[in-house]
């Protein structure tokens, strides 16, 4: 079975709206965390967000959240106002158990915003 | 910036022939791993250390060695290149409380 499970291979959004990136992943261990990552057509992984698997909260940085619904398994990536500069492929990861367990990463979603 | 170089950048070789891909981290973190990444595939784990010469296979070891003699330097070696070798190779280093992944330029790699 897949770890990580992203099922938009593309997805297209208007610039200045929000775009939800949808990731689903699959884990017994009680303990993991979850990052997202942005690919932009220049090659370098950039990290974006993480969640840790006891966080009570949904972590937010920026512009980028991460909604975080741990019964159901996902952790989507919500973009607001999205910018140009936002088109990229988006990398959901994640480290099964503790820290310096290999991360596993999805297929990625590629995005482009729209003027 | 997490400080991660990679060298070569691009390369092209011949099947049969040994490559060797070097990472360099100047930050001391102490976990380096080796991935690849291919269309469809995301990316790939193909090795990792969590010290001077501690290391471990990934979900494609195959047909890759790595070593670390040093904390700053993590090589990746395909001992005889294959086609399916041709890929993109990025190095990342693990920082942070959470070892969040910081990841390196990538080598593009082209095994003729």
């Amino acid at each position: 079975a897949q770890k990580i499970t992203q099922t938009q291979p593309g997805m297209f959004v208007q610039e200045k709206e929000a775009v939800t990136l949808d990731c689903t992943y699959d884990t017994s261990d009680p303990s993991y965390g979850l990052f997202w990552y942005k690919q932009p057509s220049s090659g370098e992984m950039i990290f974006l967000i993480y969640q840790g698997s006891y966080d009570q909260q949904n972590a937010t940085e920026g512009r980028y959240s991460l909604n975080f619904q741990k019964a159901r398994k996902s952790a989507n990536l919500v973009i607001s106002a999205s910018q140009l500069g936002d088109s990229a492929m988006y990398f959901c990861a994640m480290r099964e158990g503790n820290i310096g367990n290999q991360f596993y990463f999805g297929t990625g979603t590629s995005l482009t915003v729209i003027p | 910036d997490a400080g991660i170089t990679q060298s070569p950048r691009h390369k092209v070789t011949e099947t049969g022939t040994p490559v060797t891909l070097r990472c360099h981290q100047t930050e001391n973190h102490r976990y380096m791993y080796w991935y690849r990444q291919d269309p469809g595939h995301g990316l790939r784990l193909i090795h990792y250390s969590y010290g001077v010469k501690d290391t471990d296979k990934g979900e494609v070891s195959d047909g890759y060695s790595v070593s670390r003699s040093k904390t700053e330097d993590f090589l990746l070696t395909l001992e005889s290149a294959t086609s399916s070798q041709t890929s993109v190779y990025f190095c990342a280093i693990g920082t942070g409380l959470q070892e969040t992944q910081y990841f390196g330029p990538g080598t593009r790699l082209l095994v003729l």
